[in-house]
C-alpha cells in the first residue's frame, strides 16, 4: 500500500526560526514534491526532486530550500520563517515519468503557523 | 488565463443525484489528467486518472476527457453525503526551466451532498 508520511501534523514557529519539514515515502518512488496549499490559491509547487541529490525549483521557491540525501526522504527547509509562510504543506511522491505523468501520492500534510 | 480552471462552487446536489464536476485546461500538449478528492483538513487522495479521449468508469465515478475542447469532467452517480468534499482537477504540464513534467492543479470545486 502506498505510504507517504510527514514528520509533523501541526507546527507553531516564530518569525526568523529555521524550520525543517520532513517527508518519507516507502514506495521506492524516484520523484518527490513539496507543495503549499492556501485558500483560494490551490496547490502550488515549491520544489521537486527526480533523483537523490537532485532538485528543481517549482513555481514559488523563494524563501525555501530542500534536501534529498536518500531516495525515500525529502526535506523542506524554511531558512528564516516569516508569517506569510503560514500554510498547509503537502509532500507527494511518484514514479519516474515515462511519457505520461505518473500519479502523485500525498502525505497527510503539515499545518504550519508562523507567529 | 489560469492553466487549470474549475468552478469553486459549492455545487449542491441531493443524495442519490448525479454530480457533475468540470475542469478546463490551457495546455494543448497535456496528456495526463487526474481527479483528486480532498476532505476538509486532509490531504488530496486520488480518485482516478484518464489519458485517452472518451469515458473511463470506476464504480460510481466516471471521468470524461475531450482533448479537442480541452475539457475534463468527473461524474459521480448516486451521490452520497460522504462524497461531500473538494474535488481537485490536475493536469500534466511542462516544468518551468527543465522541461520536466509537473502536475498543475485547479483550485478545486466544493461539492455538498445533502441527505
Amino acid at each position: 500500500d502506498v505510504k507517504v508520511t510527514q514528520s509533523s501534523r501541526y507546527l507553531v514557529k516564530r518569525t526568523g526560526e529555521k524550520v525543517f519539514l520532513e517527508c518519507v515515502q516507502d514506495m521506492d518512488h524516484e520523484n518527490m514534491f513539496w507543495y503549499r496549499q492556501d485558500p483560494g490559491l490551490g496547490l502550488r509547487l515549491i520544489y521537486f526532486s527526480y533523483d537523490v541529490k537532485m532538485k528543481e525549483k517549482g513555481d514559488i521557491p523563494e524563501g525555501y530550500s530542500v534536501s534529498r540525501e536518500k531516495k525515500e526522504r525529502f526535506s523542506l527547509i524554511l531558512e528564516s520563517a516569516s508569517t506569510n509562510q503560514t500554510s498547509m504543506y503537502l509532500c507527494a511522491s511518484s514514479r519516474r515519468l515515462s511519457g505520461v505523468q505518473e500519479t502523485q501520492y500525498f502525505g497527510p500534510g503539515t499545518r504550519l503557523l508562523v507567529l | 488565463q489560469k492553466e487549470v480552471e474549475q468552478n469553486s462552487g459549492p455545487l449542491s446536489v441531493p443524495e442519490g443525484a448525479i454530480a457533475s464536476l468540470n475542469c478546463t485546461y490551457s495546455d494543448r500538449g497535456s496528456q495526463s489528467f487526474f481527479w483528486y478528492r480532498q476532505y476538509s483538513g486532509k490531504s488530496p487522495e486520488l480518485i482516478m486518472f484518464i489519458y485517452s479521449n472518451g469515458d473511463k468508469e470506476d464504480g460510481r465515478f466516471t471521468a470524461q476527457l475531450n482533448k479537442a475542447s480541452q475539457y475534463v469532467s468527473l461524474l459521480i452517480r448516486d451521490s452520497q453525503p460522504s462524497d461531500s468534499a473538494t474535488y481537485l482537477c490536475a493536469v500534466n504540464g511542462l516544468g518551468l526551466n527543465t522541461g520536466f513534467q509537473k502536475l498543475v492543479f485547479g483550485t478545486g470545486t466544493r461539492l455538498l451532498v445533502s441527505p
